[in-house]
């Protein structure tokens, strides 16, 4: 069975940082790529970027770019999202998803909370 | 970079009706890479359509999605209670993988 398995929710304050991880069973991981979906509360779903765990390929959404870090360990099946400073306005649920075929596998999201 | 317009913003059905909702890009896109998703209250969403018209796993066939040229549909043909959720489509052909800003098909 594949599954995304994200990390547990985080509370942290402005100006840390701060990096969650996904991490895929059940399939080939190296073979897929993996995305990461911003959701602010009660809003709609933002692309961030993508990875693929063969080669570390990485793609920005521009909105995104230099903000957060997309990055991965193929040799335990895991994708990570990082910030280096956090604000408020990433107070957000975070998916990461498996692309094939549209994305087929989510994970189960994880809620980040920035507050002073 | 392929901006998607979702229309409605909301339906209002009742359960046992059809429910018919377009996205459309602004940018030439494949069809091949176009995905409609859908996501209930604290749940992540979950893959229905993918290549425009083909239904993902496990999904139940009164969901079906068409294209024409840059307008996609995805219709429901009869609504199930379970269906009253926010529906996204997707296009997922060239970075970035831009998401319609989603339609909320809710009870009458």
């Amino acid at each position: 069975e594949v599954q995304l398995v994200q990390s547990g929710a985080e509370v942290k304050k402005p100006g840390e940082a701060l990096k969650i991880s996904c991490k895929g069973s059940g399939y080939s991981f190296t073979t897929y790529w993996i995305a990461w979906v911003r959701q602010m509360p009660g809003k709609g779903l933002e692309w961030m970027g993508i990875i693929y765990l063969g080669d570390s390929d990485t793609r920005y959404s521009p909105s995104f770019q230099g903000q957060v870090t997309i990055s991965g360990d193929k040799s335990i099946s895991t994708a990570y999202l990082q910030w280096s400073s956090l604000k408020a306005s990433d107070s957000a649920m975070y998916y990461c998803a498996r692309q094939h075929s549209g994305y087929d596998h989510w994970g189960q999201g994880t809620l980040v909370t920035v507050s002073s | 970079e392929s901006v998607l317009t979702q229309s409605p913003g909301t339906l209002s059905l009742s359960p046992g009706e059809r429910a018919t909702l377009s996205c459309r890009a602004s940018l030439s896109i494949s069809s091949s890479y176009l995905a409609w998703y859908q996501q209930k209250p604290g749940q992540a969403p979950r893959l229905l359509i993918y290549g425009a018209s083909r239904r993902a796993t496990g999904i139940p066939d009164r969901f079906s999605g068409s294209a024409s040229g840059t307008d996609f549909t995805l219709t429901i043909s009869r609504l199930e209670p379970e269906d009253f959720a926010v529906y996204y489509c997707q296009q997922y052909g060239i970075s970035p993988h831009t998401f319609g800003p989603g339609t909320k098909v809710d009870i009458k």
